[in-house]
């Protein structure tokens, strides 16, 4: 297992709400990613954070938000959730100064829109 | 911007047998290849990489190849067992590596005994 943990597992919301995900990033890791998986698909790339900045973003609505603390986790905020919403988030962190890009992905929280 | 194509979507062997899972991909610059293995309900867990500068390298009974030139990489898994069973993603760097990845769209592989 990785050192990747996130929080919280599971969640139900109803349309229209916000909704707040958390990621604690593996020790020596100062880079964390956040990705969207269908059900059936592929992770889809949110955004990236380095050094508490965004560092890249994939094709998502600016509702899709986060942060990244001093103490390199993370937070993603989804604002005005819809149905499509529902998907297993993960993070993955990595070590920026790393040249080998390893990511090591957490269990996810499973996020159902109702 | 980077593009991964995955095939084939699904997979069946025989235990004992190989299998072998292709991606293709679209930016030339990028340099590092990796493959992860996602279990029902489990996070997707690294299982094997490769840089640009190579072009192989195995892991007991996994290996990957890359063909830079054709700009594609492939996962081959030999001896297959039951608890090889899982949804396996290719994945490249959307920018150098240590960046964000652009996944596959995953193979199911199904090893029966």
């Amino acid at each position: 297992e990785t050192g990747v943990t996130q929080s919280p597992t599971h969640l139900i919301k109803t349309r229209g709400q916000q909704v707040t995900l958390r990621c604690s990033s593996q020790s020596g890791h100062n880079t964390v990613s956040w990705y969207q998986q269908a059900l059936g698909q592929g992770p889809q790339f949110i955004f990236q954070y380095y050094r508490e900045e965004e560092n890249g973003r994939g094709n998502f609505p600016p509702r899709f938000s986060g942060l990244q603390f001093p103490n390199y986790s993370s937070e993603l905020n989804v604002n005005a959730l819809e149905l499509d919403d529902s998907a297993l988030y993960l993070c993955a962190s990595s070590a920026r100064t790393s040249d080998r890009g390893e990511q090591y992905f957490g269990p996810g929280t499973r996020l159902t829109v109702t | 911007g980077e593009n991964v194509e995955q095939h084939p979507s699904t997979l069946s062997v025989q235990e004992g047998d190989s299998a072998v899972i292709k991606c293709t991909y679209s930016d030339s610059a990028s340099n590092y290849f990796p493959w992860y293995k996602q279990e029902l309900g489990k996070r997707p867990q690294l299982i094997i990489d490769i840089r640009s500068n190579v072009g192989e390298k195995k892991d007991q009974r996994i290996a990957v190849t890359l063909n830079k030139t054709a700009k594609h990489f492939s996962l081959h898994i030999t001896e297959t067992q039951p608890e090889d069973s899982a949804v396996y993603f290719c994945a490249a760097p959307r920018g150098q590596a240590g960046t964000a990845l652009i996944f596959g769209k995953g193979t199911t592989l199904s090893v029966s005994s």
